[in-house]
């Protein structure tokens, strides 16, 4: 059964950082391409950045540039996301989703859906 | 960078349809996937592509697209299927993505 277990929450002062992880159990890292989303209290999803496998690359939210890391320990199966600088904005509940993505019967890119998703990591930022 | 539009709440009567929009320019090169979320919970992928479901979800969840609106409907509703829902695209203009405001389903 394809899983992906988050670490437990956080509590941090602001301007420190905090690494969420992310274990996929069932599958491997290098088949999935791993996104993180967001919510803070009361508030809707917000996709943070990912692995993008059309690029080959991991993209950012631009709001996120220079403050998020996202990266991978394939010898572990574990995704982590890395956010610095914190504030209190920045209270929320974080998601690890894996993405799978569908192509075309000529191999051109046509839909993608986040089909998998963690349980959450709360993040709590205050002094 | 592009934004999806949708209704803040709808209600359903029980067993009634209902059908939850989502607009945004990005819908008229991408597919909508959409999610969803009830308290305390983790999103859960409902629709997908042209009109997907994935295993599990019943078949009275169904999707569509026209022009720059996508459209999630729940036909013959039940008290399970009150939740939050959020649509989800690709940004036309990068390779991001970008999440629906959200709409509250009550089923009355």
């Amino acid at each position: 059964q394809v899983q992906l277990v988050q670490s437990g929450a956080e509590v941090k002062k602001p301007g420190a950082s905090v690494k969420v992880s992310c274990k996929v159990s069932g599958y491997t890292l290098t088949e999935v391409s791993m996104h993180w989303v967001r919510q803070a209290p009361g508030k809707g999803l917000e996709w943070m950045g990912g692995f993008d496998p059309e690029d080959g690359e991991t993209i950012y939210a631009q709001k996120f540039q220079g403050r998020v890391t996202m990266t991978e320990d394939t010898s572990t199966d574990t995704a982590y996301m890395e956010l610095s600088s914190l504030r209190s904005e920045d209270t929320a509940v974080y998601y690890c989703g894996s993405a799978t993505y569908y192509y075309d019967s000529s191999g051109y890119y046509s839909h993608d859906a986040f089909d998998i998703w963690g349980q959450g990591t709360m993040v709590t930022v205050s002094s | 960078s592009s934004e999806l539009t949708q209704d803040p709440a709808v209600s359903v009567a029980l067993g009634q349809t209902v059908r939850i929009t989502c607009q945004g320019d990005s819908l008229r090169s991408y597919y909508a996937s959409w999610y969803q979320q009830k308290p305390g919970q983790a999103p859960v992928l409902v629709i997908y592509g042209k009109n997907n479901r994935p295993s599990g979800i019943p078949d009275r969840f169904s999707g569509s697209s026209s022009g720059n609106t996508a459209s999630l409907t729940i036909t013959g509703a039940q008290a399970e299927d009150e939740a939050d829902y959020y649509c989800n695209s690709r940004d036309s203009s990068s390779n991001h993505y970008v999440f629906g405001t959200g709409t509250k389903v009550t089923v009355l």
